[in-house]
């Protein structure tokens, strides 16, 4: 079983549009990450939740909401995309919200956009 | 607030020889250094961490060493093999945000057969 799982895979999609990414976790972590990895391989955090609450919320563009209806999912909707959205998302999981857990990475899911 | 830098960005060596890549940090009261590898395709996972209270830790053929006062730490890979190709980023954790970790650059890593 994949401790983190990630759908889809990858997304291509056209300017404008809206598209969901959505992460589920069976390692009953508490807590759960959405990071952006762009082109150059930075890796950026994006948003935290912890037992449902948003608990980690950079400097992203309102655009992109994040919603954990039960702490075993995250997902990442993103509205109106743009050319600079293209990506990979990697969602992650930690026992609990300290910076000095370990995080478990799911595969990823790279988005393109046209 | 934290910076973490990695070096070098890109590394290559021959198989079966030593790697080290270094990373320094600026916030004193950092107190968890992982070190994660990213093979293509997939998500980071973690090698090997290490703790503020402990100097080195050391894993077969990885180890990571922290010198708390110059504010570095280190990883090393000896008899390096063709697997060990991929992307290792260092971070740490920062006291301003509630100890979450603030990630390094990445650096990509080449064994040549």
């Amino acid at each position: 079983d994949t401790a983190v799982s990630q759908t889809p895979k990858y997304l291509v999609t056209q300017m404008g549009n809206d598209k969901s990414i959505k992460c589920e976790q069976n390692l009953g972590h508490d807590t759960m990450y959405w990071y952006k990895q762009d082109s150059k391989k930075f890796l950026k955090i994006m948003f935290s939740y912890n037992n449902k609450e948003l608990i980690i919320n950079e400097t992203v563009p309102n655009r992109f909401s994040p919603k954990s209806p039960d702490k075993a999912h995250l997902n990442l909707h993103i509205n109106s995309l743009e050319l600079g959205d293209s990506a990979v998302y990697f969602c992650a999981s930690s026992l609990t919200r300290s910076g000095a857990n370990v995080l478990t990475f799911g595969a990823g899911s790279r988005l393109t956009v046209l | 607030g934290e910076n973490v830098e990695q070096h070098p960005s890109t590394l290559s060596v021959q198989e079966g020889d030593s790697a080290v890549i270094k990373c320094t940090y600026s916030d004193s009261a950092s107190n968890y250094f992982p070190w994660y590898k990213q093979e293509l395709g997939k998500g980071p996972q973690l090698i090997i961490d290490i703790r503020s209270n402990v100097g080195e830790k050391k894993d077969q053929r990885i180890a990571v060493t922290l010198n708390k006062t110059a504010k570095h730490f280190s990883l090393h890979i000896t008899e390096t093999q063709p697997e060990d190709s991929a992307v290792y980023f260092c971070a740490a954790t920062q006291k301003d945000s509630n100890y979450q970790l603030i990630w390094g650059a990445g650096t990509k890593l080449i064994i040549k057969p």
